[in-house]
């Protein structure tokens, strides 16, 4: 059963617009939320995390939005740029201990257009 | 700082072999967490080692082991390879221990089982 849900395989978005990537949790439990870049023949890259006491990080053109009755969290990159083609991957934990370390959903393949 | 490294880059074993691999995390980072990658599983924790010690455990059968040294590099062993064993494993650094906050990934050792 997956934990973590991207339910885009791929999205395509035009440079300088807005990209946003979403992802759903099924475990109430999990309390720390990750977003992961990657691109090919490297290790995932960490971008920003959001704890669950909060409903929003903002880390430059990344911003992480958190809505936990809703179980969903979403990163939008703003504005999209062509180094920001990569597969992005969504993260849960569950803190502190974080006994089953990350559980990371399969990914969306982001497309920056020109 | 250097990054987390991983060697060999690239493996290639037979059935039923066993197979070592090494990761050097980031200067100061005591813990080490390794996850596997494939294409149906996506990212999947294996284990954490924190101090020498493994802390956390994720739900992979007992031929896949690991260590951690004093010096905090690590090494993740797997016995009797299988073909589904066949995938990029990664290792990931924190300076938190728990598993389950901001990990700084490697590039991964592709395994490949014949």
């Amino acid at each position: 059963d997956q934990q973590v849900k991207q339910n885009s395989p791929s999205l395509s978005v035009q440079e300088g617009r807005i990209s946003i990537l979403n992802c759903d949790y099924t475990n109430s439990m999990f309390d720390y939320f990750l977003w992961y870049k990657k691109y090919p023949a490297e290790g995932p890259t960490f971008l920003i995390s959001i704890s669950s006491i909060k409903d929003k990080n903002e880390d430059g053109r990344f911003t992480v939005f958190l809505n936990k009755s809703a179980k969903h969290l979403s990163l939008h990159i703003v504005p999209s740029q062509p180094g920001d083609s990569a597969v992005y991957f969504c993260a849960a934990s569950l803190g502190g201990g974080g006994a089953d370390g990350l559980t990371f959903g399969k990914g969306t393949h982001l497309i920056i257009q020109p | 700082k250097a990054g987390v490294t991983q060697t060999p880059r690239y493996l290639i074993k037979t059935r039923g072999q066993q197979v070592t691999l090494s990761c050097s995390p980031i200067s100061g980072h005591r813990s080490v967490s390794w996850y596997q990658q494939t294409p149906g599983q996506g990212l999947q924790f294996l284990f954490e080692y924190f101090s020498e010690t493994q802390r956390n455990k994720g739900n992979f059968p007992g031929r896949f082991s690991g260590r951690q040294f004093s010096n905090s590099r690590s090494e993740m062993n797997v016995s009797t390879l299988e073909l589904g064993d066949s995938a990029l494993y990664l290792c990931a650094s924190s300076p938190r221990g728990g598993g389950g906050y901001e990990q700084y990934f490697g590039p991964g050792t592709r395994l490949t089982v014949t």
